[in-house]
């Protein structure tokens, strides 16, 4: 299995950034890494993908490192709505959600 | 554009007994998923149907789940009978063709209890 290893929790301040860190040093040349959220009691919501690339779209950014080993991603205005689970996973035909780290946004 | 609809939202039955939970995936999406999420863990994939047949049902424990999508819509999970350890949330997810690499929408799940 292509495993992603992130943080268990965070917190960030509303209106800053939020810089989400995953791990999956085994991930392989054609392996997407995607990003979903879930928010309590609803289902996961899609967020953003990549390859190889950075990415960015009107939820967030995805920072790939050049070995793709780990990525980041990056709600640069966190707001607190944003509070949920946020999941990455290496996409090897089918998602597989690990743990996710539990983002907690602050006023 | 009406999302992927799921019912009930919650269900609390007793041991041994038969529960079935209902999902309509987003017009025109060939594809529909269910997923398992127990308390604290993310969701784990139970079966996936292109159209009407299930093209992977390898994490589906057949021998007290069932699932169904006769005409390629709406789909159908029962459990019979029900366990303690089935108390979990279960996601129906809907893609346009099931590629690999594509978006899949949740619903939001039908929480299961029970006692």
């Amino acid at each position: 299995d292509a495993k992603t290893t992130q943080p268990p929790s965070m917190d960030c301040a509303e209106g800053r950034a939020a810089n989400l860190p995953c791990n999956h040093s085994t991930i392989s040349g054609n392996e997407y890494v995607y990003w979903y959220r879930q928010i309590h009691s609803q289902g996961p919501q899609y967020i953003i993908h990549g390859l190889k690339n950075n990415e960015t779209n009107e939820m967030a950014s995805l920072i790939i490192t050049e070995d793709r080993k780990s990525s980041t991603l990056i709600l640069p205005h966190a707001t607190l709505r944003d509070t949920a689970v946020y999941y990455c996973i290496v996409l090897r035909g089918k998602l597989q959600f690990g743990a996710g780290t539990q983002v907690v946004v602050t006023p | 554009e009406a999302g992927v609809v799921q019912s009930p939202r919650y269900k609390i039955i007793e041991k041994k007994q038969p529960v079935a939970f209902w999902c309509n995936p987003i017009s025109g999406h060939n594809t529909l998923y269910w997923y398992r999420q127990n308390l604290g863990q993310g969701p784990e994939l139970l079966i996936r149907y292109e159209n009407e047949e299930a093209v992977d049902d390898s994490q589906l424990p057949k021998d007290r789940f069932s699932a169904e999508r006769l005409k390629g819509v709406d789909s159908t999970l029962k459990i019979q009978p029900a366990e303690l350890g089935d108390s979990a949330v279960y996601l129906c997810a809907s893609s346009p063709r099931g590629l690999e690499e594509e978006t899949q929408y949740f619903g939001p799940g039908t929480r299961l209890l029970v006692l």
